[in-house]
C-alpha cells in the first residue's frame, strides 16, 4: 500500500497562475482532506470530503476549489495564485470507523512569486 | 468556529528532561487526537482519547484528556533526540473533521 500520495512535491507558480494538487489514497477511505500549513500556525483546514462527489468548506476555503469525482483522489485547485498561497500544502484521509485517525500525505511545497 | 490553542508554541529541553505541551479548546470536544510531526515530514498520528478523564500511556508518553473534555495533555518522560518534533493536538465535535491545535516545537539538545 501506497498510503496517501500527493503529487507534485514542489512548485513555483507566478501570481495569477493557476495549477491543480492531485491527491490519492489505496486504503479505501471515506473522508479525504486538505490542509495548508505556515509557519506557526499549525494546520488549517481548506476543503473535506465525506464521500465521492461530496465536498464542504473548512476553515480557510478562499482562493480554492476542490472535486472528488473518484472515491480515491481529491483535487485541490488554485485558479489565480497569489503570494498568500505560498504554502506547504497536505492531503490526508481517514476512516469512517475505527480511530478515525487522519493519514497524511508528504505534502506540497508551493511558492507563488 | 471552534478554536484550539497550545501551549507552549517552542520548548528546548536538556536530553534526559521531562516536557510538557497542553491544549485548550474553546468548545467541549467529543473527542481529542494528538500527532507528532518531525521536522520536514507530515503529521503521524500518535492516538486517541475519548473518554472524560481519560489517560492513555505509549512507552514514555502519557497523554491526558480533561473532566471537561475541553483541554489535553502530552507528558514526554525523559526526553530523547528521537522526540524532537512538533506535536499537534487535534479537537473534534465529531468525526468529520477536526480543528488541528497550533502546535509546540519541541528540540531536545543532547
Amino acid at each position: 500500500n501506497a498510503g496517501v500520495t500527493q503529487t507534485p512535491k514542489f512548485r513555483v507558480l507566478k501570481t495569477g497562475q493557476s495549477m491543480t494538487l492531485l491527491c490519492a489514497q489505496d486504503m479505501n477511505h471515506e473522508y479525504m482532506y486538505w490542509y495548508r500549513q505556515d509557519p506557526g500556525m499549525g494546520l488549517r483546514l481548506i476543503h473535506y470530503s465525506v464521500g465521492e462527489g461530496t465536498t464542504a468548506k473548512g476553515e480557510v476555503p478562499d482562493g480554492y476549489n476542490v472535486s472528488r469525482l473518484k472515491k480515491q483522489n481529491f483535487l485541490l485547485g488554485l485558479e489565480s495564485a497569489a503570494p498568500s498561497q505560498t504554502s506547504v500544502y497536505f492531503c490526508a484521509s481517514s476512516s469512517t470507523s475505527g480511530s478515525h485517525e487522519q493519514y497524511f500525505g508528504p505534502g506540497t511545497r508551493l511558492t507563488v512569486t | 468556529g471552534q478554536q484550539v490553542m497550545q501551549i507552549p508554541q517552542y520548548q528546548h529541553v536538556q536530553e534526559g528532561e521531562d516536557f510538557t505541551t497542553y491544549c485548550n479548546s474553546s468548545t467541549t470536544l467529543s473527542n481529542i487526537q494528538w500527532y507528532k510531526q518531525r521536522p520536514g515530514g507530515h503529521p503521524v498520528f500518535l492516538i486517541q482519547l475519548v473518554k472524560s478523564g481519560e489517560v492513555k500511556k505509549q512507552k514514555r508518553l502519557t497523554f491526558q484528556f480533561g473532566e471537561a473534555k475541553k483541554n489535553s495533555s502530552l507528558h514526554i518522560t525523559a526526553t530523547q533526540t528521537t522526540d524532537v518534533g512538533t506535536y499537534f493536538c487535534a479537537g473534534s465535535g465529531g468525526y468529520q473533521k477536526v480543528t488541528f491545535g497550533t502546535g509546540t516545537k519541541l528540540q531536545v539538545i543532547p
